[in-house]
C-alpha cells in the first residue's frame, strides 16, 4: 500500500524557515516523480514545487523560485522541502504527492498535509 | 505559465443527474490535462489523468474528454458521494497549474 505521511510543518515568524519532509513507503521510491502541492485556507491548490525520480530535474513556482528548494533522499525513501525568507502568503496545508512515473506529474496518491503558519 | 480556467464555479444538481465540468488552457496542452475530486477536510483524489483515462478504482461514471485547450469532465448521474469539488491540472509543464475548482452541490 502506498503511503505517503508528511511532518515538519508549524508555527513560524515571517523570515524564518522550516524543512518539510515526506515519508514514502509502498512502491520504489526512485521509479516516481515527487511534487509538493499547496492549499492556502478556503483556497484553491497550486502546484509549489516537483522533482524527478532521478533527482535530476527539479522545478517550481514562480512564487517560491529562489527560496524553496526540493531534494529526495533515495535511500531513505524521504522528500524534503526547504523553505526559507517565509512570507505571510506561504500559509497553507502542504501535501506530498505522488507522480505517475520518473517524470509525469499526474498525482495519484496524496499525503494527508500538514499545515505550515507564517504568522508573527 | 499555462493558465486553467474552470466553468461554472458552483454546480447545484441532484442525486441522479449529469453533471458537465469545464476546464480551458490558456496554451495547447495536448490530452496532458488531469482531474481531481476533493471533499471537506480531504487530500485530493486522481479521477482522470491524461484528459480521458480513469485512475484505479474510478467509477465508470466518471468519464473525461478534450484534447488542446478544452476539456470535460461528465459524471453520468451523480451519487451522493460525488458531490465535491473538482479541480483541473495541467501537467505540459512546470509549473503544474491547476483551474480553482468548480464546486458540485446538492440542489
Amino acid at each position: 500500500e502506498v503511503q505517503l505521511l508528511e511532518s515538519g510543518g508549524g508555527l513560524v515568524q515571517p523570515g524564518g524557515s522550516l524543512r518539510l519532509s515526506c515519508a514514502a513507503s509502498g512502491f520504489s521510491f526512485r521509479d516516481y516523480a515527487m511534487t509538493w502541492v499547496r492549499q492556502a485556507p478556503g483556497k484553491g491548490l497550486e502546484g509549489v514545487s516537483g522533482i524527478d525520480g532521478n533527482g535530476v530535474g527539479t522545478y517550481y513556482a514562480d512564487s517560491v523560485k529562489g527560496r524553496f528548494t526540493i531534494s529526495r533522499d533515495t535511500p531513505r525513501n524521504t522528500l524534503y522541502l526547504q523553505m526559507n525568507t517565509l512570507r505571510a502568503e506561504d500559509t497553507a496545508v502542504y501535501y506530498c504527492a505522488r507522480g505517475g512515473g520518473p517524470t509525469t506529474y499526474f498525482l495519484g496518491y496524496w499525503g494527508q498535509g500538514i499545515l505550515v503558519t507564517v504568522s508573527s | 505559465e499555462v493558465v486553467v480556467t474552470q466553468s461554472p464555479a458552483t454546480l447545484s444538481l441532484s442525486p441522479g443527474d449529469r453533471a458537465t465540468l469545464s476546464c480551458r488552457a490558456s496554451q495547447n496542452v495536448g490530452s496532458y490535462l488531469v482531474w481531481y475530486q476533493q471533499k471537506p477536510g480531504q487530500a485530493p483524489r486522481l479521477l482522470i489523468y491524461d484528459s480521458s483515462s480513469r485512475a484505479s478504482g474510478i467509477p465508470a461514471r466518471f468519464s473525461g474528454s478534450g484534447s488542446g485547450t478544452d476539456f470535460t469532465l461528465t459524471i453520468r448521474s451523480l451519487e451522493p458521494e460525488d458531490f465535491a469539488v473538482y479541480y483541473c491540472q495541467q501537467r505540459r509543464d512546470w509549473p503544474l497549474t491547476f483551474g480553482q475548482g468548480t464546486k458540485v452541490e446538492i440542489k
